[in-house]
């Protein structure tokens, strides 16, 4: 089984400002990890993977996350805010190397961009 | 390429009625996702298809809900007998196993369902 913790219901950051959103998972295979986005009244988007290539990991809108066996951890950074980030944030995890199972999802990170 | 689509958007239902949804996923993408979300919470996975055959079913898929995927294309989510806690929004999502990016799921807007 497995499941994602994130820590952090709200973040609020200025624009221009480094965001960090964290996200922690479990699980008993290897997992394949995601960072998805949600705009309010949209579905969600999906702003990276990682599949157990390269463990630091690009995605659009200059977000990236690295994944740390280690520290069972796969947070989403990106190095200036812009107004547009503001939304709700889901990191979510599926066991890896059996094929596209169902995501198991984190409960979400609201981010408030400051002007 | 439109993206995966869902209909109807919103669906306001009195408890006890029985409601149906529809997705039509991505025309080349071979399986099919349901999710559930209630406010201020993350999708919780539902079912999923793999083209015609239902593959796995979450343990929140109680009796009253069904799901088919009649000859491997769109899909329909039916609920029976609604109650107040089935008040969610009901998300669809599609993905090409096989392919490059087999482990992308690509996600409809959703339907909105209200059980008054």
């Amino acid at each position: 089984a497995q499941s994602v913790t994130q820590l952090g219901s709200h973040v609020s950051v200025s624009e221009g400002a480094l965001v960090l959103l964290r996200c922690n998972y479990s699980s008993s295979v290897p997992p394949y990890l995601f960072w998805y986005v949600q705009y309010p009244n949209q579905g969600l988007q999906l702003l990276l993977k990682y599949t157990s290539a390269a463990t630091l990991v690009k995605g659009i809108n200059g977000f990236e996350a690295e994944f740390k066996k280690s520290e069972t951890s796969f947070h989403l950074t990106k190095p200036s805010a812009h107004m547009s980030d503001a939304a709700e944030y889901f990191c979510a995890v599926t066991p890896g190397g059996g094929g596209a199972d169902g995501l198991t999802f984190g409960k979400g990170t609201h981010l408030i961009i400051q002007p | 390429d439109t993206g995966v689509s869902q209909n109807p958007r919103h669906k306001i239902t009195k408890r006890g009625q029985n409601v149906t949804f529809r997705c039509d996923p991505i025309s080349e993408h071979n399986r099919l996702y349901w999710y559930r979300q209630t406010l201020g919470q993350g999708p919780e996975f539902l079912t999923y298809f793999q083209n015609e055959a239902q593959l796995e079913k979450s343990r929140l898929l109680s009796d009253r809900f069904s799901a088919e995927r009649p000859k491997g294309s769109f899909s329909t989510l039916e609920i029976q007998r609604t109650e107040q806690g089935d008040s969610a929004m009901y998300l669809c999502a599609s993905s090409l196993v096989g392919g490059s990016n087999s482990y992308e799921q690509y996600f409809g807007p959703g339907t909105r369902l209200t059980v008054t």
